[in-house]
């Protein structure tokens, strides 16, 4: 069984604020680790994807991937309050499809 | 670029009635094809996927059924519908060669 966990939240954070999301997955096959976001009521729009140990950074985003703890994070700097939503953490192995965390609610408070 | 359009955007239906929602994709060809569900609190669900033409593979056994009867078209039925089947559907695609999946706007139903 593929799983993804993360937590649901909500984590909250003052505006400025760094927000830091966790993501811990269950097959060491995994090649490749997904961040999206969605607002309530909209489908998930792509953020950052990471397939190499270490950090990857896109303008205010940092995905960050330890194969080894099979662990994966997303950190938000200058957190905005269009950032709060959710974010859904998602997993490819093999060929076939991604499988995804139940999602963290974001809350960034002005 | 590629677009994903889903229709219909909202629907109710009455329990026991059928359903189809259709998903087409516009500027790639030969593309992987997803439908999820999302439930009220929960997840994303995978329900089926097609890596080509009349190809569905299922994920979760249940009453809805997947076609693909062209390349970019992507259709979700059910002949008779539950008031467990009330969710947000997502359509998806993922282009040859990459991980990350592309979601259309998507269809809420709610079964009353």
């Amino acid at each position: 069984q593929k799983e993804v966990e993360q937590n649901s939240g909500p984590l909250s954070v003052p505006e400025g604020a760094i927000a830091s999301l966790n993501c811990t997955y269950s097959d060491r096959g995994s090649q490749s680790f997904f961040w999206y976001r969605q607002y309530s009521g909209k489908s998930p729009e792509l953020i950052m994807f990471i397939y190499s140990n270490g950090d990857k950074e896109d303008g205010r985003f940092t995905a960050q991937l330890n194969k080894a703890s099979q662990y994966v994070s997303l950190l938000i700097r200058d957190s905005q309050p269009s950032d709060s939503a959710t974010y859904l953490c998602a997993v490819f192995v093999g060929y076939s499809t991604l499988t995804f965390g139940k999602g963290t609610m974001l809350l960034v408070s002005p | 670029s590629q677009t994903i359009h889903q229709w219909p955007a909202t629907l109710v239906q009455p329990v026991g009635s059928p359903l189809s929602l259709e998903c087409t994709v516009e500027g790639t060809s030969n593309p992987n094809l997803y439908w999820y569900r999302q439930a009220a609190g929960r997840g994303l669900q995978l329900l089926f996927y097609s890596v080509g033409i009349g190809q569905i593979s299922s994920e979760v056994p249940q009453n809805l059924s997947a076609s693909r009867p062209q390349d970019r078209q992507f259709i979700l039925s059910s002949k008779k519908l539950l008031l467990s089947d009330s969710g947000f559907y997502l359509c998806a695609w993922r282009g040859r060669g990459t991980g990350e999946l592309f979601f259309g706007e998507g269809s809420r139903l709610t079964v009353l």
